[in-house]
């Protein structure tokens, strides 16, 4: 299977100020079909998962802009651009490249 | 719009099973497997397996073989995971989840419980 490792695992942030999640897979996510499904999740307190950025870089619809992914083969990133109270929260990437789907540590971004 | 929409919360006792459902809708539901992820408290997102809507085929985690069945009704859209033998650490929100052209749907989760 492959490995998901994020880091940080904690991210306690100012309002207002950037934040950024690495994610590295341990084999290249790059799909046989030519996409990278690599999917970035964030999850509030008490709720399901949450859709925010699928194949390393498309926002989902409604999600704020201030949200983006990059990255490519092995290393992706999500950055918040600026942080808002209502972004409190886990955040997880995940593979759907290769079967089965496999998720990374989450990390848990707060405010200071 | 994409929905999926799952069973309320069960209680249940250590050894003995329940079945979870997933009800579809706003896509056509043999198209795309239905993946099931698990989450104990406090912890991170687990696949447990999947199910081929169209077929009835079914993949899951080793970590779960022979202790999960996936079934489906395709004429009521609706997918089903039951889960038998349960233990205490088996406590947990079970997740539906789709992923149609790169994009993940979820449903909302059913917490399990078992507690003798």
């Amino acid at each position: 299977d492959i490995v998901m490792t994020q880091t940080p695992l904690s991210s306690p942030v100012t309002l207002g100020q950037p934040a950024s999640i690495s994610c590295r897979s341990s084999q290249s996510l790059v799909h046989r079909d030519g996409n990278t499904h690599l999917t970035w999740l964030q999850q509030r307190p008490g709720q399901p998962p949450r859709l925010l950025i699928y194949k390393v870089s498309n926002r989902f619809s409604g999600v704020p802009d201030r949200f983006s992914g990059s990255g490519a083969g092995t290393d992706f990133t999500l950055k918040i651009s600026r942080v808002e109270a209502e972004d409190v929260g886990i955040y997880f990437c995940m593979q759907a490249t290769q079967f089965p789907w496999t998720f990374g540590q989450g990390t848990k971004v707060e405010i200071k | 719009q994409v929905q999926l929409v799952q069973s309320g919360a069960e209680v249940t006792k250590p050894g003995a099973s329940v079945k979870v459902s997933c009800k579809a809708s706003g896509y056509t539901f043999t198209g795309y497997y239905v993946n099931w992820v698990r989450q104990a408290p406090g912890q991170g997102l687990e696949w447990v397996g999947r199910i081929n809507p169209d077929s009835g085929g079914t993949d899951y985690a080793q970590k779960f073989q022979g202790g999960v069945t996936m079934t489906r009704d395709t004429s009521i859209s609706t997918a089903y995971m039951e889960l038998g033998s349960l233990r205490s650490d088996d406590t947990a929100v079970y997740y539906c989840a789709i992923l149609v052209e790169g994009r993940q749907y979820w449903g909302q989760g059913t917490l399990v419980t078992v507690s003798s």
